[in-house]
């Protein structure tokens, strides 16, 4: 079946433009996170969706950074004025929900990688 | 979220089995222990979990320590293509059930 899809795979913008990072996860996961993965850093939690909702968004770096999910679905990563220190890869990752979440592995996509000329 | 503990590195040559050590001794008593590993230039991808008994699948087995404070992720033959970025785990109920993840344990497969 299909996994965890990221769009684009590659974004290269100019510092202070906004950019917008897509997620389409596995059909019928209600959980949804994004994270981050700086050159040769681990991952860092960026903010979880349980459904439409973000419970969590304790990751997010700065107020330039907001990130939506509509129907339960796709998720939109979103960067306002873009800085040099945005450029990672961003990693979306889905799982399924409710109260089994703490037993559902997260499925992660391949990401998008970001640089912020 | 409770802390693990993982070699920085470790090598192994192919078709040998490998143990991966993980230590986590602040562990709680519903903390699932996850193990996922990460390729170049690929997100990560789910290896395997357990609770409290040994795990089996296709990919890896999970050996839990009697009192959870550790385990060990063995592979059974490696190959070239299991290396990887090895991360162990534990997911609690709370925070929406985040991964935190740490550095991992580099593995090298020598031919």
């Amino acid at each position: 079946g299909a996994g965890v899809s990221q769009s684009p795979s590659n974004k290269v913008t100019e510092k202070g433009k906004d950019v917008e990072l897509r997620c389409d996860p596995i059909s019928g996961h209600t959980a949804l996170y994004w994270y981050r993965q700086s050159l040769g850093q681990g991952l860092e939690f960026l903010i979880y969706f349980q459904g439409n909702s973000a419970p969590d968004k304790s990751g997010l770096p700065s107020d330039r950074f907001s990130a939506e999910r509509t129907g339960g679905s796709v998720s939109t990563l979103t960067i306002q004025r873009t800085q040099q220190e945005d450029s990672a890869v961003y990693l979306c990752a889905s799982s399924g929900g409710g109260q089994t979440l703490y037993n559902s592995p997260l499925h992660f996509g391949n990401g998008t990688r970001l640089t912020v000329t | 979220d409770a802390k693990t503990t993982q070699p920085n590195s470790m090598e192994s040559n192919e078709e040998e089995p490998v143990h991966l050590p993980c230590n986590h001794s602040t562990i709680s008593g519903t903390d699932y222990i996850h193990w996922y590993r990460q390729l170049p230039s690929q997100g990560p991808e789910y290896v395997i979990h357990g609770l409290t008994s040994n795990v089996n699948n296709r990919m890896a087995s999970l050996a839990i320590a009697e009192d959870r404070k550790s385990s060990t992720l063995i592979l059974h033959r490696a190959t070239l293509r299991d290396a990887a970025v090895y991360y162990c785990i534990l997911r609690s109920r709370g925070s929406g059930s985040r991964l935190t993840f740490g550095e991992g344990t580099q593995l090298t497969v020598n031919p």
